[in-house]
C-alpha cells in the first residue's frame, strides 16, 4: 500500500524566514509525486509534478525538489500569503489514483 | 462557468438518512474522484473513475455508493449516513492518467 507522511504537521515562520517542508513516501514504482496548496474552505491547489530523481520545479518562493524516498519543498523568504497547508500526493506506476499526506499547515507571520 | 463544481456546499443530515453529493465539471475529463478530509488524516480516497460506467473503490469506500451514467457527473451517495461519515467531502477531475487533479471547493457534511 502506498505510504505518504509528511512533516512538520506545522510551520510557524517569520516573514523572510526561509525553511523546507518534508514528503517521505513508499510507493511500489513512482509515476508522479504532486505538490498542492490549500487554503482554509478552498480545495487543493496544484502546484507542482516531479517524476524522476533530481528532479527540481520552481514556482515564486517555491521549489520543489525529490529523491527515491522523500520530496522537500523549500520556502524561500516567504510572505504572509504563503500561509496554507501544503499537501504532498504520490501517483503508482500501475495505477492513477493519487494518495495523500496528511499536510504542513504554514503560518507565516509579518 | 467552466470548472468543477461541488453541491451542496453545507449539509446537515440525521444519522440512517441517505444524501448524495454532486459532483459537475465542465471541461469532460475522463477521471474523477471523490476524497474526504479529516483533521490528522488527510485526504483519503473514497472511489474513483476513468471513465462513465467504470468505477473503482478506493483506500474507504464502505458505506458509500457512486454512479458515473456520464462523463461529466460523478454523484456520490451515502446510503444509511453514520457519525463518523462527518466530513468534508472533495470532488476532483484529470484530463488523462497522470495529470494533476483540479479539486472543488468541497462539501461540508454533517451528521448528527
Amino acid at each position: 500500500e502506498d505510504q505518504v507522511t509528511q512533516s512538520p504537521e506545522a510551520l510557524r515562520l517569520q516573514e523572510g524566514e526561509s525553511s523546507s517542508l518534508n514528503c517521505s513516501y513508499t510507493v511500489s514504482g513512482l509515476r508522479g509525486l504532486f505538490w498542492y496548496r490549500q487554503d482554509p474552505g478552498k480545495g487543493p491547489e496544484f502546484l507542482f509534478t516531479l517524476y524522476s530523481a533530481g528532479e527540481e520545479k520552481e514556482k515564486e518562493r517555491l521549489k520543489a525538489t525529490l529523491t527515491k524516498k522523500e520530496s522537500f519543498l523549500h520556502i524561500t523568504a516567504p510572505k504572509p500569503e504563503d500561509s496554507a497547508t501544503y499537501l504532498c500526493a504520490v501517483q503508482p506506476m500501475d495505477d492513477y489514483k493519487l494518495s495523500f499526506g496528511a499536510g504542513t499547515t504554514v503560518t507565516v507571520r509579518a | 462557468d467552466a470548472g468543477i463544481t461541488q453541491s451542496p456546499r453545507y449539509k446537515i443530515t440525521e444519522t440512517g438518512r441517505q444524501v448524495t453529493l454532486m459532483c459537475h465539471q465542465t471541461w469532460s475529463h475522463s477521471y474523477m474522484f471523490w476524497y474526504r478530509q479529516d483533521l490528522g488524516h488527510g485526504l483519503r480516497l473514497i472511489y474513483y473513475s476513468a471513465a462513465a460506467d467504470i468505477t473503482d473503490k478506493g483506500e474507504v469506500p464502505d458505506g458509500y455508493v457512486v454512479s458515473r451514467s456520464k462523463t461529466e457527473n460523478f454523484p456520490l451517495t451515502l446510503e444509511s449516513a453514520t457519525r463518523s461519515q462527518t466530513s468534508v467531502y472533495f470532488c476532483a477531475c484529470a484530463g488523462t492518467s497522470n495529470s494533476p487533479l483540479h479539486f472543488g471547493n468541497g462539501t461540508r457534511l454533517t451528521v448528527t
